[in-house]
């Protein structure tokens, strides 16, 4: 079964709107964490936000939050006000286990975004 | 601040030959891990290293090797290239010690093997 699941290859938003990139994740450990990376054409991979397993709170950066529904174990990036430059690939991420235990990490497929002038 | 740095940034191997990856961590970073992205593809986990010893593997080809050394930088080495070796090798850092154990990705090195 798949780890991370993103079920939109590609998403269009017009620019200056929000929008959310879904992400939902599979795993049986109590302790987990989950990330978002932005992919722009030029190749880098972009650290965006974190959200830990047992985290209260969504966790926010910016114009990023994420919206933590652990019940249904889903982990949706949202994006405010949307500028140009965030047309690029977001890719979901998972750490299985506690932090300090130098996981790897097991990516989504990904999303493409592109932001519409 | 100072990120992730990977060297060579492209690389062009035809079949067969050898390949030597080169990843030098943030300041202050004890682990290292790699990861290869074929194109149109999602990042896949080789191996990574904690304070220079071995900690996880992922799906490495018997025909990669890597080490972290004493200055925490690490290489990968890859022999007997094949056609489906051309992808975008990352590498990247984190801190054990931090709450997030965020990992930090360099640039990549861009492999084409002909």
């Amino acid at each position: 079964a798949q780890k991370i699941t993103q079920t939109q290859p590609g998403m269009f938003v017009q620019e200056k709107e929000a929008v959310t990139l879904d992400c939902t994740y599979d795993t049986s450990d109590p302790s987990y964490g989950l990330f978002w990376y932005k992919q722009p054409s030029s190749g880098e991979m972009i650290f965006l936000i974190y959200q830990g397993s047992y985290d209260q709170q969504n966790a926010t950066e910016g114009r990023y939050s994420l919206n933590f529904q652990k019940a249904r174990k889903s982990a949706n990036l949202v994006i405010s006000a949307s500028q140009l430059g965030d047309s690029a690939m977001y890719f979901c991420a998972m750490r299985e286990g506690p932090s300090g235990s130098a996981r790897q990490l097991t990516f989504g497929s990904g999303t493409q975004l592109t932001v519409l002038p | 601040a100072a990120g992730v740095i990977q060297s060579p940034r492209h690389l062009i191997k035809e079949k067969r030959e050898t390949a030597t990856l080169k990843c030098y961590p943030i300041p202050r970073h004890d682990t290292v891990y790699w990861y290869q992205q074929g194109p149109g593809q999602d990042p896949q986990f080789l191996i990574s290293f904690y304070e220079k010893m071995q900690s996880d593997k992922g799906s490495i080809p018997d025909r990669f090797s890597a080490q972290q050394f004493s200055d925490y930088h690490s290489e990968l080495n890859m022999s007997s290239l094949e056609l489906g070796d051309s992808a975008l090798y990352f590498c990247a850092s984190s801190s054990l010690t931090s709450r997030l154990e965020t990992q930090y990705f360099g640039p990549g090195t861009r492999l084409l093997v002909l």
